[in-house]
């Protein structure tokens, strides 16, 4: 089975703080995503990412940046955290272009993150 | 942009009755379609998905059916649990890019024992 996971599944942060979320995968998927989960809105793709050091913002990138220096490993980066990025953050990963299922993703548990 | 939505945010349903769950999409580009069930507390779970060479596709008490005519996308939940209280989100993708998915809101499944 694939297994996605994330590195907290509670965190607490303050204002200005640099925050990192961690997002490991374990089935050699080419594809990882990071969305963003709040009432109401849905999910919401912040950026992903489609092969190592490559990324490609998303629909809501802004105030975030990510890092892919492995291909099993895709980090989320709030440079410096503000109380409107309290939220729920989901870590997703999938098969490359081209190959078989590559549109189905699979998720992480979810990280809860309150900025104070 | 062009977005996935849902009908009905909320659907409260009888142990035993069948469930119907809708999605409006609105890009007719999409080839792609995918139902995730989010319990509280966890990721959301692959329920089933279909192409657009299909218009219906069962798996185990579930079926998706998707009516590109009108583009609208169904998920019937068969002798509907307890445990398949939830959120459910439909979602679409297409060929086109690097296969991103684009999500409805979400609907809530209340199952009453």
């Amino acid at each position: 089975d694939v297994k996605v996971t994330q590195s907290s599944r509670y965190l607490v942060k303050r204002t200005g703080e640099k925050v990192f979320l961690e997002c490991v995968q374990d089935m050699d998927h080419e594809n990882m995503f990071w969305y963003r989960q709040d009432p109401g809105l849905g999910l919401r793709l912040i950026y992903f990412s489609y092969d190592v050091k490559m990324k490609e913002k998303g629909d809501i990138p802004e105030g975030y940046s990510v890092s892919r220096e492995k291909k099993e490993r895709f980090s989320l980066i709030l440079e410096s955290a503000s109380t409107n990025q309290t939220s729920m953050y989901l870590c997703a990963s999938s098969l490359g272009l081209g190959r078989e299922d590559y549109n189905e993703q699979f998720f992480g548990p979810g990280t809860r993150l309150t900025v104070l | 942009g062009e977005s996935v939505g849902l009908h009905l945010p909320t659907l409260s349903v009888q142990e035993g009755d069948n469930s119907i769950i809708n999605c409006a999409y609105s890009n007719s580009a999409s080839d792609y379609f995918i139902w995730y069930k989010q319990e509280s507390g966890k990721g959301p779970q692959f329920i089933i998905d279909i192409r657009s060479n299909m218009d219906k596709r069962q798996g185990q008490r579930v079926t998706v059916l998707l009516n590109k005519t009108v583009k609208h996308l169904s998920l019937q939940i068969a002798a509907t649990q307890p445990g398949d209280s939830a959120v459910y989100f439909c979602a679409e993708s297409s060929n086109s890019g690097y296969s991103t998915l684009t999500f409805g809101k979400g609907t809530m499944l209340l199952v009453s024992p």
